[in-house]
């Protein structure tokens, strides 16, 4: 199985700070990498696709990048609204697998 | 509007059944595969399996092989996981979703529903 390794865990930011989250995969899944924002209560969502690919109706403030085993989602100016758990998911092979999730929480 | 939504959570006692359904709508069921996806209490979220458009082809985690059924009925937009010897480490809200093929090979789940909550307990 692919191992998925998410830093950091939980991370502690204000609004229109800029963030980073980064996702390593055990080996090489190429681009297929997904992210989601899951906010408390709520089901995830899709936010990129493909490492690098925005999903349709996500702000262009998040982006993100890499390939092979390495990759990063960042956030350019945190919104209030923003504020959320964040997940890395890989695509490449069965069974799919999720990083463990970094929480984005208000300083 | 383009929804998901899950049915059939509840409580269970360990080594009991449960069924879950995922109805669709706003969409073409037939032309997606579909994913579950599990979360467990306070805890991230793991990958249960995918079903092919027609239910000819799945692929699931290795901890529900032989436990879990997956199967999905296209007249009634509706998706099904049979839950069967239910452990207690399968306690987690259960979702639904919609995979979509963004570029050729490249699936993402970009529509889910709101989940369904599974217990098991004595």
């Amino acid at each position: 199985d692919i191992q998925m390794t998410q830093s950091p865990s939980s991370l502690s930011a204000s609004a229109g700070d800029r963030v980073t989250i980064t996702c390593r995969t055990s080996q090489s899944i190429y681009s297929y990498l997904n992210w989601y924002q899951q906010k408390p209560g709520k089901a995830p969502k899709l936010l990129i696709f493909g490492a690098s690919n925005l999903q349709s109706g996500v702000p262009s403030r998040f982006s993100g990048s890499g390939s092979g085993t390495d990759f990063t989602l960042t956030i350019s100016s945190l919104q209030p609204e923003d504020f959320a758990a964040y997940y890395c998911q890989q695509s490449h092979s069965v069974p799919w697998t999720f990083g463990q999730g970094t929480k984005v929480e208000i300083k | 509007e383009v929804q998901l939504v899950e049915s059939g959570g509840g409580l269970v006692q360990p080594g009991g059944s449960l069924r879950l359904s995922c109805v669709a709508s706003g969409f073409t069921f037939n032309n997606y595969w579909m994913s579950w996806v599990r979360q467990a209490p306070g805890k991230g979220l793991e990958w249960v399996a995918n079903i092919k458009q027609d239910g000819s082809e799945e692929y699931f985690v290795a901890s529900v092989r032989g436990r879990f059924t997956f199967s999905r009925d296209n007249a009634k937009n509706s998706l099904y996981l049979q839950m069967s010897s239910l452990r207690a480490e399968d306690t987690a809200l259960y979702y639904c979703a919609r995979l979509s093929e963004f570029q050729p090979y490249y699936y993402a789940m970009d529509v889910w529903g709101q989940g369904t909550t599974v217990t098991v307990s004595s």
